[in-house]
């Protein structure tokens, strides 16, 4: 069975510096991954996703994402985070059979001035 | 705008009440879903449509019934509500199923006394 894995629960950043967040991934075929924000009493919002090709993804809101398939990981990078990115954020997979993401368990980021 | 619009925003439920929640979007899509979200799990697929008139169970269907009678429209039934019912529900709709990701409504918050 597919499954997606985020191990940090929350992250705390200060303005300005690096973000790396974190997301394994467990399928048996070529993945489709996926990362979405939520903010606060929101929706999700698409950051960037990854089907095949380039193994580096560029998003929204200068987010990127690495894929690499010998750790079976995706992990969302940003080189300078701003107040504004604090939110919660979802690594997601494609089940293709269903045609349905499933979502990791999430990572909450909170920047500090 | 378009999008995917959730009716009710807030509800609370007494134990044993039913209620639907409404999901509609413009966008012409053919696959809608509907996923639960609990804290410290991510969000879980509920029931998912991949188009008129069809409805198929996801991750945590049990308690829970859908109907798809327009292609538009999304309906999530509680026919008997429970207290483990309580969860900010999301629907979401995509096009090409899912491939490009997910376009989200920004949510209803059940509480089930």
């Amino acid at each position: 069975a597919q499954s997606v894995t985020q191990p940090d629960i929350h992250i705390t950043v200060s303005e300005g510096a690096s973000l790396e967040l974190r997301c394994n991934y467990s399928y048996g075929a070529t993945p489709y991954l996926f990362w979405y924000v939520q903010s606060p009493g929101q929706g999700l919002q698409l950051l960037l996703k990854y089907f095949s090709g380039d193994t580096l993804v560029q998003g929204i809101k200068g987010f990127e994402a690495e894929f690499k398939r010998s750790q079976s990981s995706f992990n969302l990078r940003k080189p300078s985070v701003h107040w504004s990115d604090a939110a919660e954020y979802f690594c997601a997979l494609l089940d293709t059979g269903r045609r349905a993401l499933t979502f990791g368990s999430g990572t909450r980021l909170q920047v500090q001035p | 705008n378009a999008g995917v619009t959730q009716t009710p925003k807030f509800r609370v439920l007494k134990t044993g009440q039913s209620m639907t929640l409404l999901c509609a979007q413009d966008m012409n899509h053919e696959y809608m879903y509907w996923y639960r979200q609990d804290p410290g799990m991510g969000l879980r697929l509920i029931h998912y449509s991949v188009g008129e008139g069809t409805t198929a169970k996801g991750e945590v269907p049990d308690g829970y019934n859908v109907s798809r009678l327009k292609k538009q429209n999304f309906l999530l039934g509680l026919e008997s509500a429970a207290p483990s019912q309580t969860s900010v529900y999301f629907c979401a709709s995509s096009d090409a199923g899912g491939l490009y990701g997910y376009t989200f409504g920004s949510g209803t918050r059940l509480t089930v006394v």
